[in-house]
């Protein structure tokens, strides 16, 4: 069975610093979507960042950027520059081929020291 | 930016009963998805839906749960007899084409709406 684990409950950073946020997941598949959705706290979901598996450049938007290590089956979020509106639940997700379901992690808590 | 809309924001209702919630998708979107998060637990999927029918489900979602687009803006789940255990979030989604296919193939991304608090009494 596809999982995905995050392994870090709660993290926390100083405003302006990096912050990486682990997941890895479980597949027998070689072509998947990979995901980080965030969700502050007004609950709604936003997606931050994609990956295709069969990409092997790491995917980026603005200040977030991915690790993708497709051996290791490892997909962490590296948060550069952290702001205060950064602060939120963090979920990875991955999506099998030909799937619609996304199958999520257990999602990180990241809070943004001033 | 349009978003996903979910009515209500909170439903008590005593066990047993049947609930409905309700979601308003991206209006140009056509795949819906229903995923629920119990308390201290991972998002789950329930369900995914296309041309009025289901497309996909997980093995939670069972003969008490169904989905219905009524008309062309909701998207309903409905629990018939509702136990203890169905107490969670409830988060609706939707998507414009089949993820891995259209423009962009697989970037199409699922859009969330706020969620529905449902608590069991």
């Amino acid at each position: 069975a596809q999982t995905v684990t995050q392994s870090q409950p709660e993290m926390s950073v100083q405003e302006a610093e990096t912050v990486t946020l682990s997941c890895t997941y479980d597949t027998s598949e070689s072509d998947y979507y990979l995901f980080w959705y965030k969700q502050p706290p007004s609950r709604q979901m936003i997606l931050v960042i994609r990956q295709e598996a069969y990409k092997q450049q790491n995917a980026t938007e603005n200040r977030f950027s991915v690790n993708f290590q497709k051996a290791a089956k490892s997909f962490s979020l590296k948060i550069s520059d952290s702001q205060l509106g950064d602060a939120a639940m963090y979920f990875c997700a991955y999506r099998p081929p030909g799937a619609q379901k996304l199958v999520f992690g257990q999602g990180t808590r990241l809070t943004i020291n001033p | 930016e349009p978003e996903v809309t979910q009515t209500p924001s909170h439903q008590v209702t005593q066990m047993g009963q049947e609930v409905i919630l309700r979601c308003v998708p991206i209006s140009n979107h056509l795949y819906f998805y229903w995923y629920r998060q119990i308390l201290g637990q991972k998002v789950e999927f329930l369900v995914s839906f296309y041309n009025n029918e289901i497309s996909e489900k997980s093995e939670i979602f069972d003969d008490q749960f169904s989905v219905e687009r009524p008309d062309g803006s909701n998207f309903t789940l409905k629990i018939r007899s509702t136990k203890l255990e169905d107490s969670a979030m409830y988060f609706c989604a939707s998507s414009h084409n089949r993820p891995g296919q259209g423009p962009g193939g697989s970037n199409q991304p699922q859009h969330f709406g706020d969620g529905t608090r449902l608590s069991i009494l």
